[in-house]
Order: structure tokens, then C-alpha cells, then sequence
């Protein structure tokens, strides 16, 4: 069945430090590829996507790229900031199965200041 | 404007009660969602809803019940509340049930039951 894995948390930096989230999925079809994130308090909102190999979404400076070789869609940010401090789902969504949304089990990240 | 609005936002509540949450959306959209996320922030979906009509529906207890009057409404009825239904519920809602379509969602209900 469809998967996702992402790198576990929690992640801490200092501001202004260079970001990366590891995020592999497993597919059978041909997904579309979510990364969500979720401040406190609050639901989750659509951070990118991607819906095609190749494809680099990208939103407030965070960019990631759907790599059907390695299976991968990892998010990266160049500066991250105290307000980045939230929880980061990675998600996929198939076409070719139900349609339903797959998602990761989320990676808290904590920016010091 | 609110796009995806779930009441109540918290509910404490005792053991053996039934209780209902409220989801609307006012963006139009055609399916709708309900999750669970855990004390560990891990996000189950629950049941999906496109056009009124039921069409995910994962391996939850029968005592939850959802609901969809209309497009723009999906509510959740719980009966007879366990110790391990204690969670934070999110509403969700996609334009239809494409796979490239993103989901959006309410800001969650935190039950707890005592």
C-alpha cells in the first residue's frame, strides 16, 4: 500500500539556519505530493505541492521536489525564521487508488531565536 | 471570512455521554472530511463525504456517526465516549476528490473526556 516517511522530530535551529525535511513515499500509482503545516492551535494548511515528477513546489521560501528516482519530496527552507516554528506534514495523494490523502506522521521543528 | 468552521472548538465531557461537532465550509467545495490527530500530532482519517454521499469510511467504531445534510455541512456524532476517544477532530474540505487537489482545514475540536 501507499506510504509516507518522514524524518522524526523533533528538529531544533537557530534562526537564519538552512532547513531540511526528509520525506520518502511509497506509491503504486502516480501520487500527487503535499507538504502541510500546522501552527499551534490551528489546523493544518497546504504549505506546497507537487503533482508530476520534476515538479518543485515551492511557498514563503520553503521549496521541495517531487523525485520519482529516489521516491523523495524533501521540504527545504535557506533561512528559517522564529514564526517557521510549527509541525510539518509531508502527504500523498493517489489517483490511482481512493483518493485519499496519506500523510506522514509529522515533524515538529523549533527555531531558537 | 472563515473557510472551514468546526464547533465546538474544545469539549470536555464525562465517560458514557454522546456528543456531536459541527463542520462547515463556505468554499464550495464537493467532498468533505473528518480526521483524528493523536496526543502525538499522528492524523487518521476518519470518513470522507463528496456530494452527501459516503465514500471513505476507515475503520472506526459504529459509535461514530457522520452526517452530511448538505454539501456544505459534514457533522460527527459520537455515542457512548471512551477514555481513548479523547483527541483533537478535524473538519476538511477539497474541491472534489482529485488527487492533485489540496485539502483545507478547520482549526480542530479538542474532546477530552473525563
Amino acid at each position: 500500500g501507499n506510504s509516507v516517511t518522514q524524518m522524526e522530530g523533533p528538529v531544533t535551529l537557530s534562526e537564519e539556519a538552512f532547513l531540511t525535511i526528509n520525506c520518502t513515499y511509497t506509491a503504486t500509482g502516480y501520487p500527487s505530493l503535499f507538504w502541510y503545516v500546522q501552527y499551534p492551535g490551528e489546523g493544518l494548511q497546504l504549505l506546497l505541492k507537487a503533482t508530476k515528477a520534476d515538479d518543485k513546489g515551492s511557498n514563503k521560501g520553503f521549496e521541495a521536489t517531487y523525485r520519482k528516482e529516489t521516491t523523495s519530496f524533501h521540504l527545504e527552507k535557506g533561512s528559517v525564521q522564529v514564526s517557521d516554528s510549527a509541525v510539518y506534514f509531508c502527504a500523498l495523494s493517489d489517483m490511482n487508488r481512493d483518493d485519499k490523502i496519506i500523510f506522514g506522521k509529522g515533524t515538529r521543528l523549533h527555531i531558537l531565536p | 471570512d472563515t473557510a472551514v468552521s468546526q464547533t465546538p472548538k474544545y469539549l470536555v465531557t464525562q465517560m458514557g455521554n454522546d456528543k456531536s461537532i459541527k463542520c462547515e465550509q463556505n468554499l464550495g467545495h464537493d467532498t468533505m472530511y473528518w480526521y483524528k490527530q493523536d496526543s502525538k500530532k499522528f492524523l487518521k482519517i476518519m470518513f470522507s463525504y463528496n456530494n452527501k454521499e459516503l465514500i471513505i469510511n476507515e475503520t472506526v467504531p459504529n459509535r461514530f456517526s457522520p452526517k452530511s445534510p448538505d454539501k456544505a455541512h459534514l457533522n460527527l456524532h459520537i455515542n457512548s465516549l471512551e477514555l481513548g476517544d479523547s483527541a483533537v477532530y478535524f473538519c476538511a474540505s477539497s474541491q472534489d476528490t482529485r488527487a492533485t487537489q489540496p485539502q483545507h482545514f478547520g482549526d480542530g475540536t479538542r474532546l477530552s473526556i473525563l
